[in-house]
């Protein structure tokens, strides 16, 4: 049982250039959450999902997509990375109150 | 939405003292608050959380209580010890329900020897 994992670790990207963050849970968890956390920001909700093919959008959702084709994934997407996306994102999944957290992923935009 | 603002943003104290960490939220239906511990370079954990039908929930030396009234709720924690050096972060409901979460912006305590 790992739990929540995201890959990958750590990336770094140029301006405008695209990647996916995957985030996999093995708990049968509903809800899915992608936050990102900035120093002294806390932790921002970017989309999330309530179940297999559905997402929504969360706090701070510009410049994201997401995907929830299978309900053990949920994808972030970046299309066009800016500089201001630099941060660390987790991953989270519930199916009651409580949020179980990936381990995050570092991510620089030059 | 739901807006929380949490108090202080850092926190020194001395190994056996107590640590008090605040929060306040803005949408009186709110009815479930959770805090989260953040060691460093690790994933936030729930340490405890509460429901709004309930003033004071205590887990050995850790408490929370909530004032619905006034809108705040706050961590305890009793004796502290260096380990529980962390980030830790109070949450309330964003949006209906309460699975999905706004978070304060953390409180970074320190515990010294």
């Amino acid at each position: 049982n790992a739990g929540v994992t995201q890959t990958p670790k750590f990336r770094v990207l140029k301006t405008g250039q695209s990647m996916t963050l995957l985030c996999a849970q093995d708990m049968n968890h509903e809800y899915m959450y992608w936050y990102r956390q900035d120093p002294g920001m806390g932790l921002r909700l970017i989309h999330y999902s309530v179940g297999e093919g559905t997402t929504a959008k969360g706090e701070v959702p510009d410049g994201y997509n997401v995907s929830r084709l299978k309900k053990q994934n949920f994808l972030l997407g970046l299309e066009s990375a800016a500089p201001s996306q630099t941060s660390v994102y987790f991953c989270a999944s519930t199916i009651a109150e409580t949020q179980y957290f990936g381990p995050g992923t570092r991510l620089l935009v030059l | 939405g739901e807006n929380v603002e949490q108090h202080p943003s850092t926190l020194s104290v001395q190994e056996g003292d107590s640590a008090v960490i605040k929060c306040t939220y803005s949408d009186s239906a709110s009815n479930y608050f959770p805090w989260y511990k953040q060691e460093l370079g690790k994933r936030p954990q729930l340490i405890i959380d509460i429901r709004s039908n309930v003033g004071e929930k205590k887990d050995q030396r850790i408490a929370v209580t909530l004032n619905k009234t006034a809108k705040h709720f706050s961590l305890h924690i009793t004796e502290t010890q260096p380990e529980d050096s962390a980030v830790y972060f109070c949450a309330a409901p964003w949006g209906s329900g309460y699975s999905t979460l706004t978070f304060g912006k953390g409180t970074m305590l320190l515990v010294s020897p």
